[in-house]
């Protein structure tokens, strides 16, 4: 089992609607988690890190993370074009390293 | 500010060159990181320095040698590399280590291995 699981996608979304991008992981040791997006040919940027159990949210994004379900989550509102991208959904593991999911590949469709 | 940078850019090298990929970062993180990226693949540690000292190697095979001259540059050197090291080198960096902060990703090395 891999310690942080995603969907591989293509996971395609009209523009203006919102994406849904959802992860889980296997170690309950976990602390942090982190979204990240990538571009093609570029490297990941963050887009949002949750440590809490809830919500949280920045702009048109919503992170959720359910420590009890050992999941994680990524809201997108309003899509645009521009979201279009690789999402890596990551964890910090309880042997202190991050543990990223192969990524869920987002397409905004117009 | 939250920048990383590498340079360089793009790198084409035969298998019995020598070369350095460099690493640079003045947020004041004490932790910095180097990953590989294959295409379609997430990142995969490679290694993690924390206060200039070097915390983990993932069995990294030894033709890959880091360097951590001072807290703000992170260097990996390259000898007699392999076709299949060709990939997107990465260096981050964060706050601290091993406390789980968030880290923060340079554009990256495009490395070719002839």
């Amino acid at each position: 089992q891999k310690e942080v699981e995603q969907n591989s996608g293509p996971l395609s979304v009209p523009e203006g609607a919102i994406a849904s991008l959802n992860c889980t992981y296997s170690d309950r040791g976990s602390q942090s988690f982190f979204w990240y997006r990538q571009y093609s040919g570029k490297s990941p940027e963050l887009i949002m890190s949750i440590y809490s159990n809830g919500d949280k949210e920045d702009g048109r994004f919503t992170a959720q993370l359910n420590k009890a379900s050992q999941y994680v989550s990524l809201l997108i509102r309003d899509s645009q074009p521009s979201d279009s991208a690789t999402y890596l959904c990551a964890g910090y593991s309880s042997a202190s390293k991050i543990i990223f999911g192969s990524g869920t590949r987002l397409s905004i469709r117009p | 500010d939250t920048e990383v940078t590498q340079t360089p850019k793009h790198l084409v090298m035969g298998m019995t060159n020598k070369k350095s990929l460099k690493c640079e970062q003045h947020m004041g993180h004490r932790a910095m990181y180097w990953y590989k990226q294959k295409a379609k693949k997430p990142p995969e540690l490679m290694f993690v320095y924390s206060y200039e000292k070097l915390s983990i190697n993932e069995s990294v095979p030894s033709r890959f040698s880091p360097e951590c001259p001072n807290s703000s540059l992170l260097n990996l050197h390259l000898h007699a590399l392999q076709p299949e090291d060709s990939a997107l080198y990465l260096c981050a960096s964060s706050q601290d280590y091993p406390i789980p902060d968030t880290q923060y990703f340079g554009p990256g090395t495009r490395l070719t291995v002839l």
